[in-house]
C-alpha cells in the first residue's frame, strides 16, 4: 500500500529534551511538509522540502529542525528551544503534478 | 488580513440539508485550490481539488471565483457522517507551499 507513515502516534517527553518525529512516504513524491496543529486551530507550516537535500522554513520554524537526506524521509526534530512544543504534528507529501497534499496519521507530542 | 480565511463555524444543520462553505484568499497569483475534510483527532484528507470550471463529486460541489478570490464547497443532502471540520487550502502562487484555512466545523444532526 502506498502512503505516509508517522511514528510514534503518541509521544511524551520531559521539558528540555529534544525529540525527533519520523515521517516516511512511498508515494514517490518530491515535496514533503511538516505542520503543527493546536486544539481548535488550523495547520501552521513548520518546514517544507521540495527536493532531497533542500528545505525551507515555514511560518513557525523557530525551535525546529529538519533534514531531507532521502526522498522518502523527512524527520522533524523538536528542540528544547521550542517554547510550547505540545501539539499535534502532521507530515504531508505532494507531487509536482498537482500539489495535492496527502497526510500521515500524525504524532501527538506532549511535553511534561 | 490572513492569506486564507474561512467562514467561522460551527454550522449546525439537520440531515438532508444543503450547506455551503466559503473560503477567501488574498494572493491573486494562487493557482491550486483544495478542500480537505478532517475528523476529530485525525489527519486531514483530501476531499476534492477545485478547478476553474468547478467540479462535482456526488453530493459535493466545489467552485472557484477568481475575480472575487474565493472558493466554495456545497454539500447537498447532508448525512450524519458529513460531520467534520472542512479545511480549504490554497497554493500560494507557484512552488509547493500551500496555505490552509483554519477550518469550518460542521455538525449534522438527526
Amino acid at each position: 500500500d502506498g502512503g505516509i507513515t508517522q511514528s510514534p502516534k503518541y509521544l511524551f517527553r520531559k521539558e528540555g529534551q529534544n525529540v525527533t518525529l519520523s515521517c516516511e512516504q512511498n508515494l514517490n513524491h518530491d515535496a514533503m511538509y511538516w505542520y503543527r496543529q493546536d486544539p481548535g486551530q488550523g495547520l501552521r507550516l513548520i518546514y517544507y522540502s521540495q527536493i532531497v537535500n533542500d528545505f525551507q522554513k515555514g511560518d513557525i520554524a523557530e525551535g525546529y529542525s529538519v533534514s531531507r537526506e532521502k526522498k522518502e524521509s523527512f524527520p522533524l526534530t523538536v528542540t528544547s528551544a521550542q517554547k510550547n512544543p505540545t501539539a499535534f504534528y502532521l507530515c504531508a507529501s505532494s507531487s509536482q503534478v498537482n500539489n495535492e497534499q496527502f497526510f500521515g496519521p500524525g504524532t501527538r507530542l506532549t511535553v511534561l | 488580513r490572513k492569506e486564507v480565511e474561512q467562514d467561522p463555524g460551527p454550522f449546525n444543520v439537520p440531515e438532508g440539508a444543503t450547506v455551503a462553505f466559503n473560503c477567501t484568499y488574498s494572493n491573486s497569483a494562487s493557482q491550486s485550490f483544495f478542500w480537505y475534510r478532517q475528523d476529530c483527532r485525525k489527519e486531514p484528507k483530501l476531499l476534492m481539488s477545485v478547478y476553474s470550471s468547478g467540479n462535482e463529486d456526488g453530493r459535493f460541489t466545489a467552485q472557484l471565483n477568481r475575480a472575487s478570490q474565493y472558493i466554495s464547497l456545497l454539500i447537498r443532502d447532508s448525512k450524519l457522517s458529513d460531520s467534520a471540520t472542512y479545511l480549504c487550502a490554497v497554493n500560494s502562487g507557484g512552488g509547493f507551499k500551500t496555505i490552509f484555512g483554519a477550518g469550518t466545523r460542521l455538525f449534522v444532526k438527526a
